[in-house]
């Protein structure tokens, strides 16, 4: 079966600190990758997705950056953050269009990171 | 991407049936219909998809007129733990080899004793 880890859960970290949150996918293979970030009481704002090794877009402008060094490895980076960092990152894969365990576009979230900036 | 939209929060009674409409009036020929549900500090999980008419499910059913401009998702009988954001999403889920399914505000659904 395929499963979907994220870490750290928790994050506190000060203004002008580094990130990084690490996401792996375990039973798949080519995912689509994808990083959201949930403001709290907000909607989901996608990030950034892969559609594979080093294919990273970028949906917002920010300082937030990602990259995929593995097939099932997704990190999301920032060297400096900011206040307005903070929230709740999800992780998420689907499968592509050549095929995989769902028929459709389903995605399948990770736990979840919270971050707060202080 | 076609654009949705669903009311901002909805109250009911535990055993009560629940129907979340949400609207999207561009909707294009190759686009889904997806809901997710989402508890606090959890990412969101999906519940059904849809193309048109009818499709349910052993949690939910979804209906679909016609026109595909809106659509409504069905929850039989709610209990105090079908409480969370529901989130209603339209794409085309294999536009070029990926999908990118855009979530809005959602459904807060707040189920009372």
């Amino acid at each position: 079966s395929q499963t979907i880890h994220q870490w750290p859960a928790t994050l506190v970290q000060p203004v002008g600190s580094p990130l990084s949150l690490e996401c792996t996918v375990e039973g798949t293979s080519n995912p689509n990758l994808y990083w959201y970030r949930q403001a709290a009481g907000r909607g989901l704002q996608l990030l950034f997705y892969s559609v594979g090794i080093g294919q990273i877009s970028s949906e917002v402008p920010q300082n937030l950056s990602a990259s995929r060094p593995q097939d099932r490895q997704f990190i999301l980076s920032s060297k400096k953050l900011l206040l307005s960092d903070s929230g709740f990152y999800l992780c998420a894969w689907s499968v592509t269009a050549a095929g995989g365990p769902a028929l459709t576009g389903e995605l399948f979230f990770g736990e979840g990171s919270r971050l707060t900036v202080l | 991407l076609a654009k949705t939209t669903q009311p901002i929060s909805m109250d009911s009674y535990e055993g009560q049936e629940v129907n979340i409409t949400c609207s999207h009036n561009n909707i294009a020929t190759n686009d889904y219909i997806t809901w997710y549900q989402q508890f606090p500090s959890q990412g969101p999980r999906f519940i059904i998809q849809g193309y048109k008419t009818k499709v349910t499910n052993e949690v939910a059913s979804l209906f679909i007129p016609a026109d595909r401009k809106s659509s409504t998702l069905s929850l039989p009988r709610v209990s105090l733990s079908d409480t969370a954001v529901y989130y209603c999403l339209v794409g085309d889920i294999w536009s070029g080899g990926y999908n990118k399914l855009i979530f809005g505000a959602g459904t807060r659904l707040a189920v009372h004793p």
